[in-house]
């Protein structure tokens, strides 16, 4: 049982490249959530899904796009990376909405040039 | 607005040592509570939630203030292993989930 897995680990883009962030979860959750925390800022929520096919804004969603097309997998996208883009991708998974726990993939640890 | 306050710390406290610290919320719409821990560069992971009548997990314990709108975590005996950052987390029933605040890092000494 993996749990939440999230892919790459670490990666380096120039400014105004793209790529493709990819959290899988193996535990049959709903639920799934991107998170980016900054040093001094805490974790913040930048999109979500509550089940296959949707997804919906969090706080701070410019930018970024996401797609829930299978259950298990949610994919965050950077269209044309950014410097204020450069942080500590979460994902995390729950099985029920709202207030109950989450489970934490990981992290990506993204530097943008 | 949605909002999370805690000390940020750094708390040094020796080994052995009782700690203690709190959060304050908001949004007195908040449905449920929790701690997080987060050690060094790894992710958030539960350590426990908090509820009305408070509680309690061995050396840990969690309570809850809704008048005050407080919740606080104690650790008792501390041990070098407790050393990270603890995230405070509030639910307000939305299907947007949580709201973490910036953390309380806690440095255990020998």
């Amino acid at each position: 049982n993996a749990g939440v897995t999230q892919t790459p680990k670490f990666r380096v883009l120039k400014t105004g490249q793209s790529m493709t962030l990819l959290c899988a979860q193996d535990m049959n959750h709903e639920y799934m959530y991107w998170y980016r925390q900054d040093p001094g800022m805490g974790l913040r929520l930048i999109h979500y899904s509550v089940g296959e096919g949707t997804t919906a804004k969090g706080e701070v969603p410019d930018g970024y796009n996401v797609s829930r097309l299978k259950k298990q997998n949610f994919l965050l996208g950077l269209e044309s990376a950014a410097p204020s883009q450069t942080s500590v991708y979460f994902c995390a998974s729950s099985p029920f909405l709202g207030g109950y726990e989450q489970y934490f993939g990981p992290g990506t640890r993204l530097t943008v040039t | 607005r949605k909002e999370v306050e805690q000390d940020p710390g750094p708390f040094n406290v020796p080994e052995g040592a009782t700690v203690a610290f709190n959060c304050t919320y908001s949004n007195s719409a908040s449905q449920s509570f929790f701690w997080y821990r987060q050690d060094c560069r790894k992710e958030p992971k539960l350590l426990m939630s908090v509820y009305s009548s408070g509680n309690e997990d061995g050396r840990f314990t969690a309570q809850l203030n809704r008048a005050s709108q407080y919740i606080s975590l104690l650790i008792r005996d501390s041990k070098l292993s407790d050393s990270a950052t603890y995230l405070c987390v509030v639910n307000i029933g939305g299907a947007d989930g949580l709201t973490f605040g910036k953390g309380t890092h806690l440095i255990i000494q020998p």
